[in-house]
């Protein structure tokens, strides 16, 4: 268990369609990053947040959105979706901005299974 | 920039040996590695950094290689447990997130 929690486990959904995805960091983590996972994508970086402010974006689509509370739990909002949207979402924490090497160990959530119909 | 690794596909008998490849066209500083099993979260294993030590995680091993921009993971002696897919990682921006490769995928038999 890494300590980072994400809700719901599964989600099936109609074309078109709005959802939202939860992610709730390690205790004392102030980075949250988004990944997206599809068979012929592999791991995709989408965006990361630091201490509720936007640091990086990768590869999100305009139709996906997101932010971090205060509280430092994040939420990924997909609308208008389509079948290819269909993959599993991970969530991942890290404590600090940046480790040695660039980049801090990031630790991943059980991700989110969603299913465009 | 996208890492490269090879093979994409390894299987093995329980207590061979591996090497996975993990290569980049643009400078290197440092690298992650993760274990995947199907359908579960990536695991971290190890970061290796650039003129740092080798690095091992139980029977698991990984270096740097500068020149070649260029990690490699050992697995020695495989276990059952090791099967899965096996990532790198780069930092997409100093301090930011992790670009990964396609993934190694590990199957380990007894």
């Amino acid at each position: 268990d890494s300590g980072v929690t994400q809700t719901p486990k599964h989600l099936i959904t109609a074309t078109g369609q709005r959802v939202t995805l939860r992610c709730s960091p390690r205790s004392g983590d102030l980075s949250v990053y988004w990944y997206q996972q599809s068979l012929d994508q592999g791991l995709q970086f989408l965006i990361q947040y630091y201490n509720g402010e936007e640091r990086a974006k990768g590869n999100i689509l305009e139709r996906f959105s997101a932010q971090q509370f205060p509280d430092l739990h994040s939420e990924l909002n997909l609308s208008s979706l389509e079948l290819g949207d269909s993959a599993l979402y991970f969530c991942a924490s890290s404590s600090e901005l940046a480790g040695p090497g660039g980049a801090d160990t990031q630790y991943f959530g059980p991700g989110t299974r969603l299913t465009v119909l | 920039q996208q890492p490269v690794q090879s093979p994409q596909a390894v299987i093995l008998r329980e207590g061979e040996d591996a090497v996975i490849n993990c290569s980049s066209s643009k400078a290197l500083y440092s690298v992650h590695w993760y274990r995947q099993k199907h359908g579960e979260a990536p695991v971290f294993l190890m970061i290796l950094l650039k003129g740092g030590e080798q690095m091992r995680h139980e029977k698991i091993s990984a270096s740097f290689n500068e020149k070649k921009q260029q990690s490699s993971l050992y697995l020695t002696a495989s276990q059952l447990s090791y099967s899965g897919t096996y990532f790198c990682g780069i930092p997409y921006q100093a301090g930011t997130a992790l670009i990964f490769g396609k993934g190694t995928t590990l199957s380990v038999s007894s």
